[in-house]
């Protein structure tokens, strides 16, 4: 079945240390992107990727940093220069309809 | 600038019919979404209107009005499951196609 696959689901960073969030479709998406979820707020983009070896910087983008390599990679690293790191966080692919979702990571600092 | 609005939790009876409002001030609108999240969960795609009017499918509807900026979502027969936040979200043309999402109605469904 075609999807989005995120990992790890859980994910535990220690301060100062930078931590890569993967993320895997296979529907052929031209269009991926990172989003943040907090309590209380919507989705905030990150990133985004419309074709490969090219990614914009979405609303939030300070402290993260993004690679597209591969059509159906898309992978998030938190560095740590993101000071409040701890939420969960979606990968997602699209086309014009709508998106498809991973199912999240949630990533806790401790 | 763009914004979207929702009631942040509401409570409905099993087996009742509630509605979840939603409304948006956008430039260049596109269409409108709603999502259903359970929680720890990836959203997943309810509907999508781009015209006025309601559009139904099966236990739910999605109403779009673009001259008032409004939308709601209509759940009828409510079972248990529905339990979840609901998502609206926008998408416009701002020099490429962005979304938009709101912060999403927690619906707590008793019995």
């Amino acid at each position: 079945d075609g999807g989005i696959t995120q990992s790890p689901k859980y994910l535990f960073r220690k301060e100062g240390q930078n931590v890569t969030l993967s993320c895997e479709q296979n529907l052929n998406h031209d269009a991926m992107y990172w989003y943040r979820q907090d309590p209380g707020q919507g989705l905030r983009l990150i990133y985004y990727s419309q074709i490969v070896n090219d990614f914009q910087k979405g609303d939030i983008a300070e402290g993260y940093s993004v690679s597209r390599e591969k059509k159906e990679s898309f992978p998030l690293t938190v560095t740590s220069a993101q000071k409040n790191p701890t939420a969960f966080y979606l990968c997602a692919s699209s086309v014009r309809d709508g998106y498809t979702f991973g199912s999240g990571t949630r990533l806790t600092v401790v | 600038g763009q914004n979207i609005d929702q009631p942040t939790e509401m409570t409905a009876t099993e087996g009742a019919i509630v509605q979840i409002n939603c409304t948006y001030q956008t430039s260049g609108f596109n269409g409108l979404f709603w999502y259903q999240q359970h929680a720890g969960e990836a959203p997943t795609f309810l509907s999508y209107n781009v015209l006025d009017g309601l559009e139904e499918k099966g236990r739910f509807s999605s109403f779009l009005s673009r001259s008032k900026g409004y939308s709601y979502l209509l759940l009828k027969e409510l079972q248990m499951k529905d339990s979840a936040s609901y998502l609206c979200a926008v998408n416009y043309w701002s020099g490429g196609f962005k979304t938009i999402f709101g912060a999403g109605t927690r619906l707590f469904v008793k019995a």
